[in-house]
């Protein structure tokens, strides 16, 4: 069974711009959670999709969005970046309908903002 | 929020040696997961393990769930357990979001 995936893998944006991320969860995996990883903060909780609505949310500004589509895939935008929005962002899916059980990671999208 | 604690935040071990890392949270959870993020950024899952104890292979986890607090044991240690290891947890309380450690990073050598 293929693995969660994330596209791209690397990102060159500047200031100002906004960007698209995207994550395929493992086949049967109807929850996706992103999250925000910083050498300073650590990794912070984004937010959380199940059945193509938003469940949870984490302490960032509406900058920051998301969504969920019918096949389960997610993608989340990033608009007016900034330079501290430079990070590993990461998708994690699960099985189960609470969210949390068992997450199961993507490679990572390492945006970097000039 | 829920406050989530790993110790020691670095820890470096000569190949074959064991080891113990803590997490200790502030209040009661009903998830706690051990992931490792190997030096390309990749997290695996390691255990879910809200109570009680698990092993696979080299690895074992226990969580006591009353006393707040998980340790995840790695005995005859391998290069490729370098890395950094975080435990996540969900608390009982509160927004429904995974809280991680700051995590501990783990250098074995050769």
């Amino acid at each position: 069974k293929a693995g969660v995936t994330q596209t791209p893998r690397y990102l060159i944006k500047t200031r100002g711009q906004q960007v698209t991320l995207s994550c395929s969860p493992i086949s049967g995996h109807r929850s996706v959670s992103w999250y925000q990883q910083t050498p300073g903060q650590g990794l912070q909780f984004l937010f959380e999709y199940f059945s193509e609505t938003q469940r949870n949310k984490g302490n960032f500004p509406g900058r920051f969005s998301g969504r969920q589509f019918s096949n389960s895939r997610s993608e989340m935008n990033v608009s007016t970046l900034e330079l501290g929005d430079s990070a590993l962002y990461l998708c994690a899916s699960s099985l189960a309908g609470t969210g949390f059980y068992e997450q199961y990671f993507g490679p990572g999208t390492r945006l970097t903002v000039t | 929020g829920i406050q989530v604690e790993q110790s020691p935040p670095d820890l470096i071990l000569q190949e074959g040696a064991n080891s113990t890392l803590r997490c200790n949270f502030s209040d009661s959870v009903n998830n706690l997961q051990w992931f490792h993020q190997n030096p390309w950024g990749q997290l695996i899952n390691l255990f879910y393990i809200p109570s009680g104890t698990k092993q696979n292979g080299r690895l074992s986890a226990t969580t006591v769930a009353t006393e707040r607090y998980s340790l995840l044991y790695i005995s005859s240690s391998q290069t490729t357990d370098s890395g950094v290891y975080f435990c996540a947890v969900l608390s009982n309380f509160g927004n429904e979001k995974l809280t991680f450690g700051t995590g501990t990073r783990l250098t074995i050598i050769p």
